[in-house]
């Protein structure tokens, strides 16, 4: 079965352009994660969505940093006017119930890089 | 944000030898996940910790919940090259919390 799918996969952006960013959850899948990942570290959580509820975006760096998950599926991470400290891989996860993180089913991320 | 402290950053091992990293945080963690990751992809999980104390085994893998909530341990044995990857530990607080805290990983490489 296809797992989630994120795209594009890489991303060049000049400093103070916007992105979108998207993400295809694993179908019948409740729950949605955003995750950061700097070079060299471990991800971090940005925002977290129940159906098309955003329940926690305790996560995102700054008001530039916009998702949503308008009808419960496909979910658009956007950045505004990006800044090279943005330079990251953005991951995309799901999970068929929001309560047990062991089954969050990552996909291959977005290489975000801010010239 | 936080992350947990991941031991060692990185490790060269023969094929065939047996390999263990651990992970410490100051805080308490309910569940510990292990996943690994392969280079443009994203972390596949291996093991789930729910209790403290125990043990489990997928495998070669085995890891352990410490007792005390705040570590845990992967092991490895008879590694063997598609082994080579970055191997995260993740920890979960609360059966309140959706969020995962992770480590800065633990590079292996396999030497054959």
């Amino acid at each position: 079965g296809a797992g989630v799918s994120q795209s594009p996969r890489y991303k060049v952006a000049k400093r103070g352009q916007d992105v979108a960013l998207r993400c295809d959850p694993i179908s019948g899948h409740v729950s949605l994660f955003w995750y950061q990942q700097a070079l060299g570290q471990g991800p971090e959580f940005l925002t977290y969505f129940q159906n098309e509820a955003q329940l926690d975006k305790s996560g995102l760096p700054s008001d530039r940093f916009f998702a949503e998950r308008p009808e419960g599926s496909v979910s658009t991470l956007k950045i505004q006017r990006t800044q090279q400290e943005d330079s990251a891989v953005y991951l995309c996860a799901s999970s068929l119930a929001g309560d047990f993180p062991l089954t969050q089913y990552f996909g291959p991320g977005t290489r975000l890089l801010v010239l | 944000g936080q992350q947990l402290n991941q031991s060692p950053q990185s490790m060269f091992i023969q094929e065939g030898e047996d390999v263990s990293m651990n992970c410490t945080s100051s805080s308490i963690f309910n569940t510990w996940l292990w996943y690994k990751q392969d280079p443009g992809e994203g972390p596949v999980l291996l093991i789930a910790l729910y209790k403290a104390g125990e043990l489990t085994s997928n495998g070669r893998l085995t890891a352990q919940f410490g007792i005390t909530r705040k570590d845990s341990f992967l092991n490895i044995s008879a590694s063997i090259p598609s082994d080579v990857g970055i191997y995260f530990c993740a920890g979960r607080s609360g059966a309140g919390s959706y969020q995962l805290t992770f480590g800065k990983g633990t590079k292996l490489s396999v030497i054959p």
